[in-house]
């Protein structure tokens, strides 16, 4: 079946280290999309890709990192720059003019200790 | 500034209640308005609206659309305890080059037996 793989699903980080979070599709969609989720703060989008090696900012990328070398597979660093990186992270992907929104992944929450 | 606001932020009811979820919006140049259902993890499509006054239904959800006004409400009859979730709406506008979507703070609706 297809759908979008999000990996790991709890992550523990300590302070000073760059994590990745890993996010990968097989429905065959263009674009991708990293959320974080913060309680009471609704989904804030941080990076987006509409095409394999180009990716554009959301509107909290600071402290992120993101690439787009394959299709199917769109990472995401979590850096030291980051300095509340404590959330619940959200993939997504659509096809270009989709017709039902976003695919999302089952998310990953990410814990600094 | 492009923004989506749903209300209540936060309802509990009974089981056996009726509720009605709010989205209001302002965006430039709107498309669709979409509606999630996350229960833990992944948000799940409801609902994407795009022409007013036109209700979608899925079994005890529906919803509608009113461009004029710049609202969309979620109704759910008869609620149970399975429709505790946050409810995401989002809004996606027309000429969308960045195929962005933009997502309110949600709505935590929790159902008590």
């Amino acid at each position: 079946d297809g759908g979008i793989t999000q990996s790991p699903k709890y992550l523990f980080r300590k302070e000073g280290q760059n994590v990745t979070l890993s996010c990968e599709q097989n429905l065959n969609h263009d674009a991708m999309y990293w959320y974080r989720q913060d309680p009471g703060q609704g989904l804030r989008l941080i990076y987006y890709s509409q095409i394999v090696n180009d990716f554009q900012k959301g509107d909290i990328a600071e402290g992120y990192s993101v690439s787009r070398e394959k299709k199917e597979s769109f990472p995401l660093t979590v850096t030291s720059a980051q300095k509340n990186p404590t959330a619940f992270y959200l993939c997504a992907s659509s096809i270009h003019r989709r017709e039902y929104g976003y695919t999302f992944g089952s998310g990953t929450r990410l814990t600094v200790v | 500034e492009d923004k989506v606001v749903q209300s209540p932020l936060s309802l509990v009811v009974h089981e056996g209640d009726t509720v009605t979820l709010n989205c209001s919006y302002e965006v430039t140049n709107f498309r669709s308005l979409l509606w999630y259902k996350q229960e833990k993890k992944a948000p799940t499509f409801l609902f994407m609206l795009t022409s007013s006054g036109i209700e979608k239904k899925s079994g005890r959800l529906s919803s509608i659309l009113d461009k004029k006004e710049l609202f969309s409400i979620l109704n759910i009859t008869a609620t149970q305890t399975g429709d505790s979730a946050i409810y995401l709406c989002a809004v996606e506008p027309l000429m969308n080059r960045d195929d962005k979507i933009i997502f309110g703070k949600g709505t935590r609706l929790h159902i008590l037996p």
